[in-house]
């Protein structure tokens, strides 16, 4: 079956370190992964995307994400947090059964919470 | 600027009534989304449409109807038969089709609670 799992449901972190937020995947034919973070009361806002390519790919806000095939995972990384980093985190992969449709599997959210 | 715009932003619901979510997009994209985000759960996928007059159910759709009369419109029905309609509701767009690559854009969403 095809899903996307978040293991840690709070990721603490002091400010000025660097932060991981971990994802593991499981989809049929290429993976598509993307990464969402969400403010509260707020709708989700894209942050980076793996199609293909380079294993480590860079977006919004400088984090970046690492991919590994072996270890099937999309693991959210950036070098050194910020109190306001402080959201909940989506990462989603694209359904590889939804045909001409992009549906995404979304895991249940990490909290990331960056202490001062 | 472009974006997705939801609206109410807080709605009550009585118990047998069916209520309406509103969800409008000027991004002139093809395909759009309905999610239900409960805490703990992620967000799952309640109906998706791909272009005008066309949509079909997700994951959770019981209780649950959409039309897409318009290219920009994509509203939700949340009818009586929906048990348990307390959620944070969210829309989303794409330019859908052939574009698998294509992240989605959320509108702000919609808390929706029983009175």
């Amino acid at each position: 079956a095809q899903s996307v799992a978040q293991p840690e449901d709070q990721v603490n972190v002091a400010e000025g370190n660097p932060l991981t937020v971990k994802c593991t995947y499981s989809v049929s034919g290429n993976p598509y992964l993307f990464w969402y973070v969400q403010y509260p009361n707020r709708g989700l806002q894209f942050l980076l995307k793996y199609i293909t390519g380079d294993n480590l790919v860079k977006g919004s806000y400088g984090f970046e994400a690492e991919f590994n095939k072996s270890q099937t995972s999309f693991h959210l990384k950036k070098p050194s947090a910020l109190v306001s980093d402080s959201a909940l985190y989506f990462c989603a992969v694209r359904d590889g059964k939804s045909g001409g449709y992009n549906k995404l599997i979304f895991g249940a959210g990490t909290r990331l919470a960056v202490h001062p | 600027d472009g974006g997705i715009t939801q609206s109410p932003k807080y709605l009550f619901r009585k118990e047998g009534q069916n209520v309406t979510l509103s969800c409008e997009q000027n991004l002139n994209h093809d395909a759009m989304y309905w999610y239900r985000q409960d805490p703990g759960q992620g967000l799952r996928l309640i109906y998706y449409s791909q272009i005008v007059n066309d949509f079909q159910k997700g994951d959770i759709a019981e209780g649950y109807s959409v039309s897409r009369e318009k290219k920009e419109s994509f509203p939700l029905t949340v009818t009586s038969a929906q048990k348990n309609p307390t959620a944070f509701y969210l829309c989303a767009s794409n330019r859908g089709g052939g574009a698998k690559n294509q992240p989605q854009h959320f509108g702000d969403g919609t808390r929706l609670s029983i009175l």
